[in-house]
């Protein structure tokens, strides 16, 4: 069964940095691309990035490139996504996924 | 980049009704399209996978089709469990904004 499970999720000020990780079980982690999309209170899904199964290509959503990173441990079974230079508008549940198979979520809050 | 476009935003129906979603891509994405189910406080929930086919542990009153840039989700004969919102999703990035389903 594929399970997907993040932690790191906090509250934190603007400009602030958070790492969120994604740990990963029930599948070969490292044939899958890895994707992490967010839900702003009240709002709708977006994609935030993914990453492909060797680490050497990266995506991102435009409001986030040059201050999150996505990254990868194959040996460990899991994703990363790196978030520097935090805004209010990136309050949100952050979701790990991989195709069509989600984990359960994480809360980021960014606030002063 | 990919713009999903899907409506109705809102649908008003009845226990019994068959209802249709539509998602409108902005390019070709062949049958790479999933649909999911999300209720309040919850993670989505995938219903169809690559245009067509139906999820592990989904009733089959729910059915998806299409491929190139038009897609529906269909509910045949919707139950209360289904008034949820609902999303349509290019593998596996941009989404398109959400259908909220509610009771009439």
């Amino acid at each position: 069964e594929v399970q997907l499970v993040e932690s790191g999720g906090d509250l934190v000020q603007p400009g602030g940095s958070l790492r969120l990780s994604c740990a990963a079980s029930g599948f070969t982690f490292g044939s899958f691309w890895m994707s992490w999309v967010r839900q702003a209170p009240g709002k709708g899904l977006e994609w935030v990035a993914n990453i492909n199964q060797d680490g050497s290509e990266k995506s991102y959503l435009d409001s986030v490139r040059g201050r999150f990173t996505i990254s990868r441990d194959n040996a460990e079974n899991s994703v990363y996504l790196q978030m520097n230079s935090l805004r209010v508008e990136d309050t949100a549940m952050y979701y790990c996924a991989r195709d069509v198979f989600w984990g359960q979520g994480i809360m980021v809050t960014v606030s002063s | 980049d990919i713009q999903m476009t899907q409506s109705p935003s809102t649908l008003s129906a009845s226990v019994g009704d068959r209802v249709t979603i539509t998602c409108r891509a902005s390019q070709s994405i062949s049958n790479w399209l999933a649909w999911y189910q999300q209720k309040p406080g919850k993670a989505p929930k995938v219903l169809i996978y690559e245009a067509s086919n139906l999820g592990t542990g989904v009733p089959s009153r729910f059915s998806g089709s299409g491929s190139g840039t038009e897609f529906t989700l269909t509910i045949s004969s919707l139950q209360p469990d289904d008034f949820a919102t609902y999303y349509c999703q290019e593998y596996s990035r941009f989404f398109g904004q959400g259908t909220k389903l509610e009771i009439k």
